[in-house]
């Protein structure tokens, strides 16, 4: 079992606000992810980060920034929420190999709501 | 062009029986690896199985096995004596080489409901 933690699972708040969405996880992975995704939708990678100090934008362009300050804390951060920042956002650590099947664990997710 | 294809939006099976999930990918990258995961209704993504490009046989694990035709670029994910819970969204998802960074690309996935 993924020991890799997400909180809140659930916020909705209002426009404007500044929010952060904590990730951990436990078992000292370097590699660490950030997806958005829609209801019902695929997900796309927003950030990425292959250890400390170390923090790459994803695929899919987002207002969002992230830190990597310790290797099982990777917190995403919106300074200004909007109603299009809506949407679930899913946090995922790998092992650091150049290939093999490291699979991605996930969290359970943060359901977003911006009204 | 779509790096992974998931053709089906939705899929209905009966208990018991077996069912195939369609994958297709694309990509020029030599080495590279496949994955299944699961998606429930609670959001939180499970992971099923992995195909890697260089692997001679087909992966299995448990009741999930890939259906792997590289020549068609396709894996294709059996499920076999389907159950209620499986009912879920299916994720196919391709890492390319080194040279993607280790990203996964995700397709738009497959809503299976199993039936009783």
């Amino acid at each position: 079992e993924a020991d890799i933690y997400q909180t809140p699972r659930y916020l909705v708040i209002g426009t404007g606000k500044k929010i952060t969405l904590e990730c951990s996880q436990t078992m000292g992975h370097d590699k660490m992810y950030w997806y958005q995704q829609d209801p019902g939708m695929e997900l796309h990678l927003i950030h990425y980060s292959y250890g400390v100090n170390s923090t790459e934008k994803g695929d899919l362009s987002s207002e969002s920034t992230v830190s990597r300050i310790r290797t099982e804390h990777f917190p995403l951060t919106l300074e200004s929420a909007r109603p299009s920042h809506t949407s679930q956002y899913l946090c995922a650590s790998s092992e650091y190999y150049l290939a093999g099947d490291d699979e991605q664990y996930f969290g359970p997710g943060t359901r977003l709501t911006v009204t | 062009a779509q790096k992974i294809t998931q053709t089906q939006p939705g899929m209905f099976v009966q208990e018991k029986e077996a069912v195939t999930l369609d994958c297709t990918y694309d990509t020029s990258d030599p080495s590279y690896g496949l994955f299944w995961y699961k998606q429930p209704s609670s959001g939180e993504m499970i992971f099923l199985i992995y195909q890697g490009s260089y692997d001679q046989q087909n992966a299995t694990e448990g009741r999930y096995s890939l259906n792997f035709q590289k020549a068609r670029k396709s894996a294709n994910l059996v499920i076999s004596a389907s159950q209620l819970g499986d009912s879920a969204m299916y994720f196919c998802a391709m890492r390319e080489g080194e040279s993607s960074g280790d990203k996964l690309t995700f397709g738009t996935g497959t809503r299976l409901a199993v039936r009783p």
